[in-house]
């Protein structure tokens, strides 16, 4: 149980394009999902808080109109890089908290690697 | 502000030992949870142990225990009979009810054949 799957787990783009990743929990709902940005060696940067049919929070420096995140329903939440450039290239990764539990644990999708040239 | 904070940036063990890893925190909050989640080579985040503040036990997970100190705010994590899998980067984490998660720098470990 609590599964977490992310979809692209690698993607190679062309500087101005978007793309875009999904996070889906598998096997549980999920009212609230979470995205981090992670740069190597380094520990997980919360990038934003996707919540089920409201706008998502984000976190101090994050670019809302860059990074915008859709979570149409309790187990999808997507995250799309709008005109991508060379800085936006990381690993991306994305958790869910399961709405049926009350032990707070997040869990983690395998992640994204984005690349952009 | 909630922090945490793991002093060892790296640590190794010889298969089949024990190994401790540290991590220190703080918050106002009298109850909330602790975490250590292991990043494997994959980069996949794995849950590994959890804590609730008010529960005076420590967890035990097989291989992995918490030395829990509340009023020292210390959440240790103990690996008996390291295995080569469990070569890793660990983070420490503490959830307060509501709020985000806040992580460790993280801790990497290598088991050693």
């Amino acid at each position: 149980g609590a599964v977490v799957s992310q979809h692209p787990s690698w993607v190679i783009c062309k500087s101005g394009t978007s793309v875009k990743i999904e996070c889906r929990s598998l096997d549980f709902q999920a009212t609230t999902m979470f995205w981090y940005r992670q740069f190597p060696k380094q520990s997980l940067m919360l990038m934003a808080t996707s919540n089920e049919g409201s706008k998502a929070t984000y976190e101090q420096g994050v670019e809302k109109d860059k990074f915008l995140i859709n979570h149409a329903s309790l187990t999808l939440s997507t995250l799309t890089v709008t005109s991508a450039h060379p800085e936006d290239s990381s690993f991306y990764i994305c958790s869910a908290r399961n709405s049926g539990t009350s032990g707070g644990e997040q869990f983690f999708g395998p992640g994204t690697r984005l690349t952009v040239l | 502000a909630q922090t945490v904070t793991q002093s060892q940036p790296e640590m190794s063990v010889q298969e089949a030992e024990t190994v401790t890893l540290s991590c220190t925190y703080d918050t106002s909050e009298s109850n909330y949870y602790l975490f250590w989640y292991k990043q494997p080579p994959s980069r996949q985040m794995i849950l590994v142990i959890r804590q609730e503040a008010y529960k005076q036990q420590n967890a035990t997970e097989n291989r992995f225990s918490v030395n829990f100190q509340k009023a020292a705010k210390s959440f240790s994590l103990k690996i008996s009979d390291s295995q080569l899998g469990d070569t890793a980067m660990y983070f420490c984490a503490l959830y307060n009810y509501g709020q985000n998660f806040v992580f460790g720098p993280g801790t990497r470990l290598s088991v050693l054949p």
